[in-house]
């Protein structure tokens, strides 16, 4: 299947400074790439989607300018949470799919502590 | 609405026994049906999926479901369970409210595979 890479894979970082997660498609071009987040042992939540080229389009409830999601080619988005949080510590997954593909391809996450 | 529900939240099977992983949906119009497993720590691998055609699908490490319209089901089976299947099962609905295309999930099925 396709390949979806996420780094870094963890990251610790401090309160109140900000750190970026890169998500990139090897080997397709990825016109939509979505961003979850995952609790501990529950399922996934999903952030935001974005598209090549595009302001991402963020879910209920997720601070668009606490997490800013940029896709500015088509095999790379990068999710930036500003200002972190303890509270914002978590297992982040993105995921890719390609113009007209059904299958949705995940990176393998990145779990952020922050301290 | 659309959703997704995994009503196990563990299964336990010994090694070399046939094992199942219930998913219900319920959608309008025609299911876009995915399953992805995830080891600990790690992002989801894709295992199979049900677009349209043949109703018994086969994925990867020999599993396969059967989508089922009359029951609104998609289990995940597998004929001989090997420890290393041990790992958390998410069954997931392509969101057909948005052209985006991205995945609504269930809660997820620990699986358990003892030798």
């Amino acid at each position: 299947g396709a390949v979806v890479s996420q780094h870094p894979s963890r990251v610790i970082c401090k309160s109140g400074t900000s750190v970026k997660i890169e998500c990139r498609s090897l080997d397709f071009q990825a016109t939509t790439m979505f961003w979850y987040r995952q609790f501990p042992k529950k399922s996934l939540m999903l952030m935001a989607t974005s598209n090549e080229g595009s302001k991402a389009t963020y879910e209920q409830g997720v601070e668009k300018d606490k997490f800013l999601i940029n896709h500015a080619s088509l095999t790379l988005s990068t999710l930036t949470v500003t200002s972190a949080h303890p509270e914002d510590s978590s297992f982040y997954i993105c995921s890719a799919r390609w113009r007209s593909g059904n299958t949705i391809y995940f990176g393998e996450g990145s779990w952020l502590t922050v301290v | 609405a659309q959703s997704v529900a995994q009503p196990e939240d563990q299964v336990n099977v010994a090694e070399g026994n046939p094992l199942t992983v219930k998913c219900t949906y319920s959608v309008s119009g025609n299911p876009y049906l995915f399953w992805y497993v995830q080891y600990p720590n790690r992002g989801l691998q894709f295992l199979l999926k049900y677009i349209t055609g043949d109703n018994l699908v086969k994925g990867s490490y020999g599993f396969e479901a059967e989508f089922n319209k009359s029951q609104t089901s998609f289990h995940l089976k597998k004929p001989s369970a090997l420890v290393s299947d041990s790992a958390l099962y998410f069954c997931a609905v392509r969101d057909i409210r948005t052209s985006q295309g991205n995945l609504i999930f269930g809660k997820g099925t620990k699986l358990s595979v003892k030798p």
